[in-house]
């Protein structure tokens, strides 16, 4: 049973639109992550969260926004999608004992 | 930061060949490693995790090293079958910060060829 779900699965928006994608963990853990997968980047980390209602920028948060309302849900916003952020986006969970990632199944995101 | 070299980026090998893919990082502090493998289209499962307290760590059909001294990790993949076709990245953490998010290598896309 997923324990890190991510929806929507696969979206094309277009340029200027709004995207909000959205993670749901029941693995009760502090920690959420938002990552971005590009072809030859490896995973570059967006935003992340350790608390409910607090998000804190990654190393990309340019262009990207962050959502923690709950301990179980956190969404990744795009006010104003650019063609630059077709991108796969994953959202994973962490404790802060172990330092383990438990990633989602991914959202592969095309802008036109 | 943290910064961490993963090679090579490309791997092809013939069933039952070893292959070795190797990380370099450059935090003293990182405390935790990571092997993730990753198939096509799918998401990152994780591999081995290793605890800088230890050195070797043996999988099924892998073996994880770990060199404090050089700031090594590798992954070595005894007899490669084709089933280990996958992309695989490693990932570090550390204790500077206390942010708990992994730094991950730019990953190695491994070929294993029938």
């Amino acid at each position: 049973e997923a324990a890190v779900t991510q929806s929507p699965r696969s979206k094309v928006a277009v340029t200027g639109g709004k995207v909000t994608l959205s993670c749901h963990q029941t693995n009760n853990h502090d920690y959420m992550y938002w990552y971005r997968q590009d072809t030859g980047h490896g995973l570059r980390l967006i935003h992340y969260s350790y608390v409910a209602d607090s998000t804190e920028k990654g190393d990309i948060p340019d262009g990207y926004k962050a959502s923690r309302p709950s301990q179980e849900n956190f969404s990744l916003i795009l006010e104003l999608a650019s063609l630059s952020q077709t991108a796969v986006y994953f959202c994973a969970s962490g404790g802060q004992s172990t330092g383990q990632l438990y990633f989602g199944e991914g959202s592969k995101l095309t802008v036109l | 930061g943290e910064q961490v070299e993963q090679r090579p980026p490309h791997l092809s090998v013939r069933e039952g060949d070893s292959a070795v893919i190797t990380c370099t990082y450059t935090d003293p502090n990182s405390y935790y490693f990571f092997w993730y493998k990753q198939e096509p289209g799918a998401s990152l499962q994780l591999l081995m995790k290793v605890f800088s307290s230890t050195e070797i760590n043996e999988g099924q059909g892998f073996t994880v090293l770990l060199n404090k001294k050089d700031k090594r990790l590798s992954l070595n993949l005894t007899a490669a079958h084709p089933g280990d076709s996958a992309a695989y990245f490693c990932a570090v953490r550390t204790i500077t910060g206390n942010t708990g998010k992994l730094i991950f290598g730019l990953g190695t896309t491994l070929q294993v060829q029938p």
